[in-house]
């Protein structure tokens, strides 16, 4: 019973290159979290989505950041022309439901701009 | 907007009991939750309050004040493995949306 998977654990990437970023909810959850996190600080959420929608993506910069999660394999989070600014790390949740009463999180990607 | 606040840092001893606060002001509260990590990994899930009251798991404890606007997570019985941070987060969009505050470190020594 794997939990919440992200991939890559650790990615670098160079200035105006772009970042995927990977989650696998835990099976049977169909709700998926995006949050970012910079070091010594607490956990901003970025977008939530459900199967093919995006509900809330009140957190989200409006530009170079998008977020999917198809109908078929994994959310992705997208950063094109990443800057030095984003070096972050990203934090996926799932939850079985609507409420996310206890939500399960992943592993986190460390993103790294050079 | 939400605005979230505990300590940064706590210092106990082993075999001790600390208490961690949080005040928070939020529109569309639907309730109080707790989450530890440990050194940047995973954060996971401790507690969630949505009425007010004590909830008791274990050695940890969530209390809510709805009317206050207050909550705090009570560790007991201290231990090494106890030392991460601890964040509390305000639950609010109908139940969905999770904002955290900046999280309290907690060292315990011995």
């Amino acid at each position: 019973n794997a939990g919440v998977m992200q991939n890559p654990r650790h990615l670098v990437r160079r200035r105006g290159q772009e970042a995927r970023l990977r989650c696998s909810p835990m099976k049977g959850h169909s709700h998926v979290y995006w949050y970012r996190q910079l070091p010594e600080e607490g956990l901003k959420f970025m977008v939530y989505l459900q199967k093919e929608n995006i509900i809330d993506e009140s957190g989200m910069p409006k530009e170079r950041f998008s977020a999917e999660f198809p109908k078929e394999g994994p959310s992705i989070l997208r950063i094109q022309q990443v800057v030095r600014g984003d070096s972050a790390a990203y934090f996926c949740a799932s939850s079985p439901g609507w409420e996310n009463t206890e939500a399960f999180f992943g592993q986190g990607t460390r993103l790294t701009v050079v | 907007g939400q605005s979230l606040e505990q300590p940064s840092e706590v210092t106990a001893v082993e075999g001790a009991i600390v208490q961690i606060n949080c005040t928070y002001q939020t529109s569309g509260f639907y309730g109080l939750s707790w989450y530890q990590q440990h050194d940047g990994g995973a954060p996971t899930f401790l507690s969630y309050n949505a009425l007010d009251g004590l909830e008791e798991t274990g050695r940890f404890s969530s209390f809510l004040s709805r009317s206050d606007s207050y909550g705090y997570l009570l560790l007991q019985e201290l231990q090494m493995k106890d030392s991460a941070s601890y964040f509390c987060a305000v639950l609010t969009g109908g139940g969905n949306k999770l904002t955290f505050g900046t999280g309290t470190q907690l060292k315990v020594e011995l």
